[in-house]
């Protein structure tokens, strides 16, 4: 089976930086995507890592190590509109596997 | 450009009801996937096509769940008879040879 692990929640302050995690344990890798979803819409593209370290896009970044099964989103300057859920997806053989996602709050 | 469109975008209805969804992928793409998404479950996969052929349907619940891709801007996603415990939201989206994958609107379907 596949196990996609992300914390479920947290709160940043406004212009603060915060760390999503992401850890996976599947059968088989091609990548790892993270998705942004704002209530009651479809999930929207960020950001795809296929090797080892960080690529940094704005004021959003991800990481990847496949050796530790692991990446991390970086929201940089938060904002009110970053409030959402991120997922993480590995991308198995012609599929995508998501975890539950990490809902992100952010306050004044 | 049009992305995933997704009809109709709310649907309640009663227990036993069949319940049919429509997606029409973005121009081009060639693979197709149908997703179900819970508070409880997330967002899972439940079937996807590659050129129109069903590739992976081991997400389908069960038999009451069917799909299907006449041809490239068509699918549609069946539940016959529809419970209670369908209700969800379902997402369509579609990708080029198994690139990005953009998602649709979804469809929150309530089964009374």
């Amino acid at each position: 089976g596949q196990n996609i692990d992300q914390p479920t929640e947290m709160t940043a302050t406004e212009g603060a930086i915060v760390q999503i995690n992401c850890t996976y344990q599947t059968s088989g890798f091609n990548g790892l995507f993270w998705y942004q979803q704002h209530a009651g819409e479809a999930p929207t593209f960020l950001s795809y890592n296929v090797l080892d370290g960080l690529e940094e896009k704005g004021r959003f970044s991800s990481f990847l190590s496949r050796s530790k099964g692991y990446s991390y989103l970086l929201l940089k300057e938060l904002q009110m509109k970053d409030s959402a859920s991120y997922l993480c997806a590995v991308m198995l053989p012609n599929r995508l596997a998501f975890g539950k996602g990490n809902q992100v709050v952010v306050i004044p | 450009d049009a992305g995933v469109i997704q009809s109709p975008r709310h649907e309640v209805t009663e227990m036993g009801q069949e319940v049919t969804l429509r997606c029409k992928p973005i121009s081009g793409h060639n693979s197709l996937f149908w997703y179900r998404q819970t508070m409880m479950r997330g967002l899972e996969l439940l079937i996807y096509f590659n050129n129109n052929v069903p590739i992976d349907d081991s997400g389908m619940p069960e038999d009451r769940f069917s799909a299907k891709m006449p041809n490239a801007s068509f699918s549609t996603l069946k539940i016959q008879p529809s419970e209670p415990r369908d209700s969800a939201v379902y997402f369509c989206a579609s990708s080029a040879g198994g690139d990005t994958q953009y998602f649709g609107p979804g469809t929150r379907l309530t089964v009374l």
